[in-house]
């Protein structure tokens, strides 16, 4: 049974810092992996997907790192910003499982000014 | 291209009755997911679903709940006589392929009292 966790559980940055969002994954045979954001009340906003076969993902001031063997993923947020402020969610989708998706429980962000 | 829709945002039932919560996809999407998340946890998948097919139920409850896709009209999660454990929020995310890239609604906030 495939089990995300992301820790810790929140993170408190001053704005300009470069910061890393870990995420561990216990079953490798994954299909791809996703990074969200979501705001308090709000939905999910996808920021990247990186296929199994693919080892980073980026966009912007964003960088997700992927390594397979080891079971984990890194979102890397550069040069952070008071609107960065968010809840980082990883989520793999597992070979053979019908693309359903197993979340961590997410990194609250917290950039302050 | 509109996102994913859901409505409504906020549903408030009555223990016993039953809840509607309605997914409209993205155009061109023919692949759709319910999530539910429960305060102080990740997001659990419940059903996945194509046009008229049930592909993949093993996360939701055997009784009460049931989930559609018709081939006309909106994907809809069906939860009769509600309790208060039922309370979170549900979240309709559609994809055009197997295991893509996932766009989540914005969810339903179901209150159960």
């Amino acid at each position: 049974k495939q089990e995300v966790t992301q820790i810790p559980a929140a993170l408190s940055v001053p704005e300009g810092e470069n910061l890393v969002l870990n995420c561990s994954f216990t079953d490798s045979a994954i299909y791809n992996l996703q990074w969200f954001r979501q705001d308090p009340g709000k939905g999910l906003t996808s920021l990247l997907l990186i296929q199994s076969s693919q080892r980073e993902q980026t966009s912007g001031r964003l960088n997700a790192s992927l390594d397979k063997s080891s079971g984990r993923s890194t979102l890397y947020i550069a040069a952070s910003q008071p609107g960065d402020s968010a809840t980082y969610l990883c989520a793999v989708s597992t070979t053979g499982a019908n693309s359903k998706l197993t979340f961590g429980k997410g990194i609250t962000l917290s950039v302050r000014p | 291209n509109a996102g994913v829709m859901q409505n409504p945002r906020h549903l408030v039932r009555r223990r016993g009755q039953e809840a509607r919560l309605r997914c409209s996809p993205m155009k061109g999407h023919s692949h759709v997911y319910w999530y539910r998340q429960l305060p102080e946890e990740g997001l659990k998948f419940m059903v996945y679903l194509q046009k008229e097919n049930i592909i993949d139920e093993s996360g939701m409850p055997k009784e009460r709940f049931s989930a559609e896709f018709p081939k006309e009209g909106p994907s809809i999660l069906r939860i009769q006589q509600v309790v208060r454990g039922d309370s979170a929020a549900y979240f309709c995310a559609s994809s055009p392929v197997p295991q893509g890239q996932l766009f989540f609604g914005s969810g339903t906030q179901l209150s159960v009292l």
